[in-house]
């Protein structure tokens, strides 16, 4: 089984400033990973993935990720951050069939 | 628009009582799952279903069922609802072709058990 840990529960910024949101993973085959946002009171929405290929991978609204199988990490990052970036982030990693969600970073974004 | 719904958005229900929670997909996936979020913590998965008329166990299914008539409905059941399933409910479906598997979240289901 796959595991995956988010360090920081709570992150906080000011808008404008750059954030990087923390995630490692367990290796137990092939890799798949991936990021989901969730604002208050909605489902969780697909940021990006990363499966092959390219380390660095993009998403939307100016979100990357970069996978490293040295550091087992697949951090978040984002250059300039918004207020409506203020959401809850979860990293994930595919076990054969299905998703293991982390415990989610909870982003706040101060104007 | 392809989409995942729920139904209902959210539900009060008695200890002991039954609960039927619903999910309806129009994205043409072959996997579907549910998920249960509690208050500041990530999800956690209950059952999953790679095709119709079966279902497959996830990380926590004590205490629930769940069924898949058709390819675009999966439900899960709380036969007898106790205290400690208050928590939201999300229904999700995927594609799983070529490797792939980005998750499709419907709005959440609010249970709260009294």
């Amino acid at each position: 089984t796959q595991t995956v840990s988010q360090s920081d529960a709570h992150v906080t910024v000011f808008e404008g400033d750059s954030v990087e949101l923390r995630c490692n993973y367990s290796y137990g085959g092939s890799i798949y990973l991936s990021w989901y946002i969730q604002h208050h009171g909605h489902g969780l929405q697909f940021l990006l993935k990363y499966y092959s290929g390219n380390p660095v991978v993009q998403g939307v609204n100016g979100f990357e990720a970069e996978f490293s199988k040295s550091d087992s990490s697949f951090h978040l990052r984002k250059a300039s951050v918004h207020w409506s970036d203020s959401a809850v982030y979860f990293c994930a990693v595919r076990d054969p069939g299905k998703l293991t969600f982390g415990d989610g970073t909870v982003l706040t974004v101060k104007p | 628009e392809a989409a995942v719904t729920q139904s209902p958005r959210s539900k009060v229900a008695v200890t002991g009582g039954k609960v039927t929670l619903s999910c309806h997909q129009t994205n043409n996936h072959d996997y579907m799952y549910w998920y249960r979020q509690d208050t500041g913590h990530g999800l956690r998965l209950i059952h999953y279903s790679y095709v119709a008329d079966s279902t497959e166990k996830g990380d926590i299914p004590d205490g629930y069922k769940a069924s898949r008539p058709s390819q675009e409905n999966f439900s899960l059941i709380l036969e007898l609802a106790s205290l400690s399933q208050t928590a939201v409910y999300f229904c999700a479906s995927s594609w799983t072709g070529g490797g792939q598997n980005t998750l499709y979240f419907g709005a959440g289901t609010r249970l709260s058990v009294l």
